[in-house]
């Protein structure tokens, strides 16, 4: 069975960091893109962040570029973002969703079961 | 970047009848290289992970009821419940996967029980 684990939220003073990880098994994770989305309270879902099955493209929403970096380490199986300068508007459930193979991408299936950031003073 | 535009924002519904809930981009989904629209449907319950409901804008995910389905083409699509479950109660969202990334979703629409 497919199973992502996210960890590492938790609460967190304006302008400081934070490091995500999403734990993955049950699937060839190496080949796979992934993605990380998030949901704001009382918001919608929005698309975060994606890199491909190798690790060597990535893309970023405006509203985190230059902030956030998403990265993966297909030994440990594992997916990462790591937060920076972090504001209140980046308070939310963080969802990591494997996202395609390789360079192709798709629909978001399967997805954790998220992690919570909170970002306050 | 594609906008993706849902409507409505809220829907009642009665058990037993007919849900519809419509999708809007901004440009076409239709993809070139298969013929298929890379159109994407969720459903997103409290305190549970959005759920994969339907891909290519009319394919269902595995395990997903029959009563769940997509249609359209383009820049218009829609999803339908044909006959509300209680159990259906949630926010649905739709999503663009074209090409590369951003990868938007729609605001989401929360389908209650009238």
């Amino acid at each position: 069975e497919v199973q992502l684990l996210e960890s590492g939220g938790g609460l967190v003073q304006p302008g400081g960091s934070l490091r995500l990880s999403c734990a993955a098994s049950g699937f060839t994770y190496r080949n796979y893109a992934m993605s990380w989305v998030r949901q704001a309270p009382g918001k919608g879902l929005e698309w975060v962040s994606t890199i491909n099955g190798g690790g060597s493209t990535t893309y970023y929403a405006d509203s985190v570029k230059g902030r956030f970096t998403i990265s993966k380490d297909n030994s440990k199986m594992t997916l990462f973002l790591e937060m920076n300068s972090l504001r209140a508007e980046d308070t939310a459930i963080y969802y990591c969703a494997n996202t395609g193979e390789g360079s192709y991408y798709r629909w978001f299936d399967p997805w954790g079961q998220g992690t919570l950031v909170t970002v306050s003073s | 970047d594609i906008v993706m535009t849902q409507s409505p924002d809220s829907l009642p519904v009665s058990l037993g009848e007919r849900a519809t809930i419509n999708c809007k981009s901004s440009q076409s989904l239709l993809s070139i290289s298969n013929n298929k629209n890379c159109l994407a449907w969720y459903q997103h319950t409290p305190g549970q992970p959005p759920k994969l409901l339907i891909h290519w804008a009319s394919t269902r995910a595995s395990g997903v009821p029959d009563r769940f389905s997509g249609s359209g083409s383009g820049t218009d699509f829609t999803l339908t419940i044909s006959s509300l479950q209680a159990e259906d109660v949630a926010v649905y969202y739709c999503q663009q996967y074209c090409n590369t990334p951003p990868h938007t979703f729609g605001q989401g629409t929360k389908l209650e029980i009238k």
